[in-house]
């Protein structure tokens, strides 16, 4: 089955600089690749996804990379805040006719320091 | 829309206890998943059911666990006898069919077995 490493699990950075999470994933079938933001206490919601005939997607301080031959996928927050302190949780999903199953990388923790 | 409904919120209970979590999928939305999340083994899918047929239990960890969907907007999760190693917090989430449909989780319910 399709395995996804993430890395890394903790990051600490200055309010204002840029932060990067870096994904890997086991299947080339995958092709749809979320992100989800988990607050303490609270459930993981998406903040950005991006299918796999697309290169790279932004949505205002978020980005986010794939790369289908090495099988790694990014995310970048810029300008980061106070707020974008949570868990961050890659993942990559295969659609098949029998199935739509998600599976989840180990999480980042990242902690924007003011 | 109220998004997916989980209750209890939190359940506490003595190892040998039967344990019963109860999701209500998002309207319309013809997958149903159940994660559980811990510190140590993060996000882990335990079965998924379409349209109320179970795909893929392969997640869950033993027969102590069984998971039933009777209709498109009711599912269970029981754990019986429930053991102290079980404590986690279990969400249920829930997508319809789409290539790109994101997942939309519970707020969770977080079970403490002592």
């Amino acid at each position: 089955g399709e395995n996804v490493e993430q890395h890394p699990s903790t990051l600490s950075v200055q309010e204002g600089d840029s932060a990067v999470i870096k994904c890997t994933y086991s299947d080339s079938a995958s092709n749809y690749f979320p992100w989800y933001k988990q607050e303490l206490g609270k459930r993981p919601q998406l903040i950005i996804d991006i299918r796999s005939n697309v290169g790279e997607k932004k949505d205002q301080r978020i980005a986010v990379t794939l790369n289908k031959t090495a099988k790694h996928f990014s995310l970048h927050i810029t300008e980061t805040q106070p707020e974008d302190s949570a868990v961050y949780f890659c993942a990559a999903r295969v659609i098949k006719a029998a199935g739509n199953k998600l599976t989840f990388g180990g999480g980042t923790r990242v902690l924007v320091k003011p | 829309d109220a998004g997916v409904i989980q209750s209890p919120r939190h359940e506490v209970t003595e190892m040998g206890q039967e344990v019963t979590l109860r999701c209500k999928p998002i309207s319309g939305h013809d997958y149903l998943f159940w994660y559980r999340q811990t510190m140590m083994r993060g996000l882990e899918l335990l079965i998924y059911f379409n349209n109320n047929v179970p795909i893929d239990d392969s997640g869950m960890p033993e027969d102590r666990f069984s998971a039933k969907m009777p209709n498109a907007s009711f599912s269970t999760l029981k754990i019986q006898p429930s053991e102290p190693r079980d404590s986690a917090v279990y969400f249920c989430a829930s997508s319809f069919r789409r290539d790109n449909s994101p997942l939309h989780f519970g707020n969770g319910t977080r079970l403490t077995v002592t």
